[in-house]
């Protein structure tokens, strides 16, 4: 089941926030957050497992509220090298589970 | 240390025909996958292993799609008969395994039929 993320896209001026949300229908175990730029891999941001784990990486954070089924990223005062999509992936059943991606949220920051 | 790498980076190849595409991954991670990201599009599963375990397939779109993962390590995706609709960065990604969860993308074969 692929998560599904909303917006799809968001345009932003530099400084300004931004919520990515990424939700299921079914239970999650746990819920991964990547960012890829234009022409490069996926790279990895952070892990959330459940227990509604919140965790902070410099200017962006992220929330996973497992009775929700649901996981947010927050960009706080977003800078210029924000800009990418970002996809979160979920893991339903185990650590050992696979994880599936969801379509991605467009991110472009204005300077 | 060394990353996750993938051959060729760029293949071009005719329709019908059928192409392999390789994946090394980082030395000592057990889980490995294999995605599928069509222009401007999300990372599609194809296929996973993890360890000794039967791999998880669930993702191969049709039977012209196969993998194999060599003594743990290596893996090689085959599209066999490849049509257009086949045309797209196939991405590579390894993990440590159980305990450990990061995946660590390889830089991807884009991969065009003509």
């Amino acid at each position: 089941q692929q998560p599904v993320q909303s917006p799809q896209a968001v345009i932003l001026r530099e400084g300004e926030d931004a919520v990515i949300n990424c939700s299921s229908s079914k239970a999650l175990y746990s819920v991964h957050w990547y960012r890829q730029k234009h022409g490069e891999a996926p790279v990895f941001l952070m892990i959330l497992l459940k227990g509604g784990e919140q965790k902070g990486h410099e200017k962006i954070s992220a929330s996973f509220n497992e009775k929700k089924q649901q996981s947010s990223l927050y960009l706080t005062a977003s800078q210029l090298s924000y800009s990418g999509t970002y996809f979160c992936g979920t893991e339903q059943r185990n650590r050992d589970d696979k994880i599936i991606f969801g379509k991605g949220t467009r991110l472009h920051i204005l300077p | 240390g060394a990353g996750v790498s993938q051959s060729p980076s760029n293949k071009v190849t005719e329709k019908g025909k059928d192409v392999e595409l390789r994946c090394d991954p980082i030395s000592g991670h057990t889980a490995l996958y294999w995605y599928r990201q069509s222009l401007g599009q999300g990372l599609e599963f194809l296929i996973y292993f993890q360890g000794n375990s039967a791999p998880d397939k669930s993702g191969l779109p049709s039977d012209r799609f196969s993998a194999e993962r060599t003594g743990g390590s290596v893996s090689t995706l085959t599209i066999q008969r490849t049509q257009q609709e086949d045309s797209a960065v196939y991405l590579c990604a390894s993990s440590p395994g159980q305990g450990a969860l990061t995946q660590y993308f390889g830089p991807g074969t884009r991969l065009t039929v003509l």
